[in-house]
């Protein structure tokens, strides 16, 4: 079965420091990774995913995500956080396995990013 | 495009009465989803559909619930009769088919009901 596990309920950072927004997961075959963050009172809007390739992915807003195959994990990382980025943060997986379309989404991870 | 369209984006209403939700997918989209997200239980996929039928129901809660997909560009969650344990916020998405090679689901805004 597919499961994510993001540890930390919330992360706090200063406003110029880096962030780091950790997901683990555990997938039977290749894993297709993807992070998504819920503004208030917003729907979930795709920030970046893994498919295969370069173990660094880089999305939207400056964020980028990097794949170890070895550790299971696909953390979440910005250089410079900004006080716009504080938001809930979710990692999400499936296996390549299948042909279907069911997404394994973890509890999430609150960012606050203070000024 | 507009995105994944959603309504009502607030329902209030009162235990026992029904309720109707309803979501147009990105246009060109083959899949859609329904998703419940609460405080205690997170995200939960309810079910979705591809090419409009139903394919994976299993995390519907009980027959108080239902779904359909009339057309491409229409769908509906209906729970009748509703009670104060469905108050959430739900969310439609869709995506494309890409033969299973990592489709990106979009999300609507999400309607926040809730059951007095």
């Amino acid at each position: 079965a597919q499961s994510v596990a993001q540890p930390e309920d919330q992360v706090n950072v200063a406003e110029g420091n880096p962030l780091t927004v950790k997901c683990t997961y555990s997938v039977s075959g290749n894993p297709y990774l993807f992070w998504y963050v819920q503004y208030p009172n917003r729907g979930l809007q795709f920030l970046l995913k893994y498919i295969t390739g370069d173990n660094l992915v880089k999305g939207s807003y400056g964020f980028e995500a990097e794949f170890n195959k070895s550790q299971t994990s696909f953390h979440l990382k910005k250089p410079s956080a900004l006080v716009s980025d504080s938001a809930l943060y979710f990692c999400a997986v499936r296996t390549s396995n299948t042909g279907f379309q069911k997404l394994v989404f973890g509890t999430g991870t609150r960012l606050l990013v203070s000024p | 495009d507009a995105g994944v369209i959603q309504s009502p984006r607030h329902e209030v209403t009162e235990m026992g009465q029904e309720v109707t939700l309803r979501c147009k997918p990105i246009s060109g989209h083959d899949y859609l989803f329904w998703y419940r997200q609460t405080m205690m239980r997170g995200l939960e996929l309810l079910i979705y559909f591809n090419n409009n039928v139903p394919i994976d129901d299993s995390g519907m809660p009980e027959d108080r619930f239902s779904a359909k997909m009339p057309n491409a560009s229409f769908s509906t969650l209906k729970i009748q009769p509703s009670e104060p344990r469905d108050s959430a916020v739900y969310f439609c998405a869709s995506s494309l088919n890409m033969g299973g090679r990592g489709e990106t689901q979009y999300f609507g805004p999400g309607t926040r009901l809730l059951v007095l």
